[in-house]
């Protein structure tokens, strides 16, 4: 079954900009996971942030987490042309398969 | 780094015959392997979980006897679509644990396309 949410579905902006994508998910986690993945490619993982943690950086991704509210956002500065992907929160509840959310498809426009 | 590779990339097959593709764990040994289903523009929906040496578990609205998974090694596992459809045609990526957090290295994925 499908837990994450992403929002927004589809995000278009310019070279330089700050992108945010969020994500939302329903029940308790142990950690949660950021893909990205070009259009018919695979799957790159991006950062993993466990369920006692707050807030991480990665270069230019910044993820934070709120279990109190059951979200977590994606946040890419200073965004590239090369950033144009579709973005997939995964969450796990120890040793479980994880699960995908919708993704957000963004598009970086140079 | 843990590196799954998937097999083949793509293939293209009739309606009617089966494609079996494989996914490998090189530097690892995965106790545990996912098999997950994508179709255009959506997300990843997990098929279903498999253990070495013991039969797979599937997510309701899989049909196991059509989605063939076999995990009969602690690197290898395989998935047959038999008798595939169009409706089958799909990117199917195969997850490989080995445990704890450390696992879910993902293959490159295989493009299925049926005719």
């Amino acid at each position: 079954s499908q837990q994450g949410e992403e929002d927004p579905q589809a995000l278009s902006i310019q070279e330089g900009e700050n992108a945010t994508m969020n994500c939302s998910y329903k029940t308790s986690i142990n950690n949660l996971q950021w893909y990205r993945q070009n259009s018919g490619r695979g799957l790159v993982h991006l950062i993993l942030i466990r369920s006692n943690e707050r807030e991480k950086h990665s270069g230019r991704l910044r993820v934070t987490l709120d279990t109190s509210k059951k979200s977590s956002s994606l946040l890419i500065t200073a965004s590239r042309a090369a950033d144009t992907a579709s973005y997939f929160c995964a969450t796990d509840s120890g040793n479980t398969p994880l699960v995908f959310g919708k993704g957000t498809r963004l598009s970086v426009i140079a | 780094g843990a590196v799954v590779s998937q097999h083949p990339s793509w293939v293209i097959c009739k309606s009617g015959t089966s494609v079996k593709i494989e996914c490998r764990s090189l530097d690892f040994q995965a106790t545990t392997m996912f098999w997950y289903r994508q179709f255009p523009k959506q997300s990843l929906m997990l098929m279903a979980t498999s253990n070495e040496g013991s039969k797979a578990t599937y997510e309701q609205g899989v049909e196991k006897d059509k989605f063939l998974i076999n995990h009969a090694s602690l690197t290898l596992s395989t998935l047959t679509v038999t008798s595939a459809h169009p409706e089958d045609s799909s990117f199917y990526i195969c997850s490989a644990s080995e445990g704890g957090w450390y696992g879910y290295t993902f293959g490159s994925g295989t493009r299925l396309t049926v005719v």
